[in-house]
């Protein structure tokens, strides 16, 4: 099970940071690379980036710039950073894991909505 | 980025109906090819990978098919827990990019 937490509400440039909790497994898995996933009404669900645990990520280029996603293997969790939002930036956020091999997402969060608002 | 493409992007059915929805990709994807079911409120939840695999405790109504750029995902026989958006996704190339959803509607 993953549950996503952090504040629900973010000031514009400012940066919003999320962090999973991996439950009923570990994190420390060949199985899966940790992922974040967005959705918003008016881009649907847009993939963020993953991180494997030991460390290796990799970020969708569209955010690659703003994006760092990060791996507490002793706390069986990963996090999420995104510097400089906008309103374009509101959206649900989901931790999900994925697939290692075939690139599914399996498992997912309940998702936590984040609104970039002053 | 691999575009994808859902039609129809909304559809209104009835119980025990066969449903079919379309995905198209813009360039060949295999059958790197996944689909999912999103009810009001929740997560997706995955139904089917690598095109034509149901993923464990998903109903056997269920089914998926194509390869290359076209894909379709078919209910044989709608339920009315079945009333959801589905989303396809390839897992082909990265960035990996979902289709923009079909919502079925009684």
């Amino acid at each position: 099970q993953l549950q996503e937490s952090g504040p629900g509400l973010v000031k514009p440039s400012q940066t919003l940071s999320l962090t999973c909790t991996v439950s009923g497994g570990s994190i420390s898995t060949d199985d899966y690379y940790w992922t974040w996933i967005r959705q918003s009404p008016g881009k649907g669900l847009e993939w963020i980036g993953y991180i494997y645990f030991r460390g290796s990520t990799y970020y969708n280029p569209s955010l690659e710039s703003r994006v760092y996603i990060s791996v507490d293997t002793s706390k069986n969790q990963f996090s999420l950073s995104l510097r400089s939002v906008t309103a374009a930036d509101t959206a649900l956020y989901y931790c999900v894991g994925q697939d290692s091999s075939r690139y599914f997402f399996a498992s997912w969060g309940q998702g936590t909505l984040v609104t970039v608002s002053s | 980025d691999i575009q994808m493409t859902q039609s129809p992007s909304s559809l209104s059915a009835s119980v025990g109906d066969r449903l079919t929805i379309t995905c198209r990709a813009d360039q060949n994807i295999d059958t790197y090819l996944n689909w999912y079911q999103q009810k009001s409120g929740r997560a997706p939840n995955l139904l089917i990978f690598g095109a034509s695999t149901l993923q464990s405790g998903v109903p056997s109504r269920f089914s998926g098919s194509g390869s290359g750029t076209h894909f379709t995902l078919t209910i044989s026989s709608l339920q009315p827990e079945d009333f959801a958006t589905y989303y396809c996704q390839q897992s082909h190339t990265t960035p990996l990019t979902f289709g923009g959803g079909t919502k079925v509607e009684i």
